[in-house]
């Protein structure tokens, strides 16, 4: 079944803990990104990657790292998390090569995150 | 700079009504654009797509929308919503494959809640 993981699901956390959100997808995507939610403010793009080693700021990317070594997996890293981070967290994934379904991004469950 | 507005952040439609939801959104060439949809606590899944062609669009679970480029427009409907359809669903727009620098192209609108009345 294609599918995108993310783990955990659900995490509570203190102010400057460092934490990693990870993310897998198993359909040989190219493109991978994260995206964070909030109420109100719909959906918004932290980090996105065209490719391994390839990586690019999205909208929101102040406080986040990321990193691509390998095409399936696409980890989220909140080096010293604070407060204002506390969010409902999306990984996506799409093809980038031929067909109608190019644009067609596969979110991943979500993790929700709560920063102390 | 693109963006998509959702002009109705609530919307209640009783059990067995028709459904359109809006979505109006600002692009400079043309607009790749999606319905998708969040159930509580569940991830996105995506209702339909529309990149060229038809403009009037079939997507799963009984949802279409149609392409208005005049209007700059594509709004979803439905003609019988179902107590199962209450959730959260989220209009995007995109550009072509690669945007260039910055986010990849794919903007969302804030979101329509939907409530069913039964």
């Amino acid at each position: 079944e294609a599918q995108v993981t993310q783990n955990p699901r659900y995490l509570i956390t203190v102010t400057g803990k460092k934490l990693t959100v990870t993310c897998s997808q198993n359909m040989n995507h190219e493109y991978m990104s994260w995206y964070r939610q909030d109420p109100g403010l719909g959906l918004r793009q932290i980090y996105y990657s065209m490719n391994v080693e390839v990586t690019d700021k999205g909208d929101v990317p102040e406080g986040y790292k990321v990193s691509r070594k390998e095409k399936r997996n696409f980890p989220l890293i909140l080096e010293s998390p604070s407060p204002n981070q506390t969010s409902l967290y999306f990984c996506a994934s799409r093809g980038t090569s031929g067909g109608l379904n190019l644009e067609t991004q596969y979110f991943g469950p979500g993790t929700r995150l709560l920063v102390l | 700079a693109q963006s998509v507005t959702q002009p109705d952040i609530h919307i209640t439609v009783s059990e067995g009504a028709s459904l359109e939801l809006r979505c109006n959104y600002s692009y400079g060439a043309t607009p790749y654009l999606f319905w998708y949809v969040q159930s509580p606590g569940q991830g996105l899944q995506l209702l339909l797509k529309y990149f060229s062609g038809d403009t009037l669009v079939q997507g799963i679970k009984g949802f279409e929308a149609e392409f208005k480029r005049s209007q700059s427009s594509f709004n979803l409907r439905k003609p019988s919503v179902h107590w199962s359809d209450a959730a959260e669903y989220f209009c995007a727009v995109g550009a072509g494959m690669y945007s260039g620098g910055g986010a990849d192209g794919l903007t969302f609108g804030k979101g329509t809640h939907l409530i069913i009345q039964p």
